[in-house]
C-alpha cells in the first residue's frame, strides 16, 4: 500500500532532550516536507526537500533540523525541544514539487514539558 | 507574498443545506490551488485541485482570478462531510504548499 509513515504517533518529552521523528514513504517520491499544525494557524511548513541531499527552510524552521540521505526517509530532528514546539506534526511527500497531490502521514502529536 | 485566507473557522449547516467554504489567495502569477480534507482522526488527503476541474464527493471549486478566490461548494451537505477543510496553494518556486488556516465544517442531522 502506498503511504507515508511517521513514528512515533505520540510523544511526550522534556525540554532540552533531543528527539527525532521519522518519516518514510514508499512511493519513490522526490519531494518531501514537514508541517506543524496549530489551532488557528493551519499548517505551516517547517522544512522541505526536493531530492536526496537537497533540503531548504520553510516558514518556521527555527529549532528544527532535517536530513535527506535516502529518497524514502526524511527525519525531523529537534536538537533541544522547547514547550513552544508542542504541536501536531505532519510529514508529506509528492512525486514532484509543483502541481501534484501531496500524501500525508498520520501525524505525530508532540508535547514538550 | 503568497497567502491563503480562509475567513471562517467554523461553518455549521444542516444536512441537505448548501455549503460554501471560502478561500481567498494572494499570488503573483498563475496559481495552483487545492482543497485538502481531514476527517476526524485521519490524515489529510487531497479533495480536489483546480486544474482537474472535477467534482469529488459532490464538491466543486472554481478558480476566480478576478476575485482571487477558490471557494469550495456542495449543493446538499451530508453528515459524512463533517471535517476540517484546508485550501492550499503551491508557491512559484514549487517548494512550498501554503495552507490556509482551515475551516471546520459541521453538518448536523
Amino acid at each position: 500500500e502506498a503511504q507515508v509513515t511517521q513514528n512515533p504517533r505520540y510523544l511526550i518529552t522534556v525540554t532540552g532532550k533531543k528527539l527525532t521523528v521519522t518519516c518514510s514513504q514508499n512511493m519513490n517520491h522526490e519531494y518531501m516536507s514537514w508541517y506543524r499544525q496549530d489551532p488557528g494557524l493551519g499548517l505551516r511548513q517547517i522544512y522541505y526537500s526536493m531530492n536526496v541531499e537537497v533540503t531548504d527552510k520553510g516558514d518556521v524552521p527555527e529549532g528544527y533540523k532535517v536530513s535527506r540521505k535516502e529518497k524514502r526517509n526524511f527525519p525531523l530532528i529537534l536538537e533541544s525541544p522547547s514547550p513552544n514546539q508542542t504541536s501536531l506534526y505532519f510529514c508529506a511527500s509528492s512525486f514532484r514539487a509543483v502541481n501534484t497531490e501531496a500524501f500525508f502521514g498520520q501525524g505525530t502529536r508532540l508535547t514538550v514539558v | 507574498a503568497q497567502r491563503v485566507t480562509q475567513p471562517e473557522k467554523l461553518l455549521s449547516v444542516f444536512k441537505g443545506a448548501p455549503v460554501e467554504l471560502k478561500c481567498n489567495y494572494s499570488y503573483s502569477g498563475s496559481p495552483e490551488l487545492f482543497w485538502y480534507v481531514q476527517y476526524s482522526r485521519q490524515r489529510l488527503q487531497l479533495l480536489l485541485r483546480h486544474i482537474s476541474r472535477e467534482s469529488i464527493k459532490g464538491f466543486t471549486a472554481d478558480l476566480n482570478k478576478g476575485e482571487t478566490s477558490f471557494h469550495l461548494k456542495k449543493p446538499f451537505a451530508q453528515e459524512e462531510d463533517s471535517a476540517m477543510y484546508y485550501c492550499a496553494l503551491t508557491s512559484p518556486q514549487g517548494g512550498k504548499l501554503i495552507f490556509g488556516q482551515g475551516t471546520e465544517l459541521s453538518v448536523k442531522p
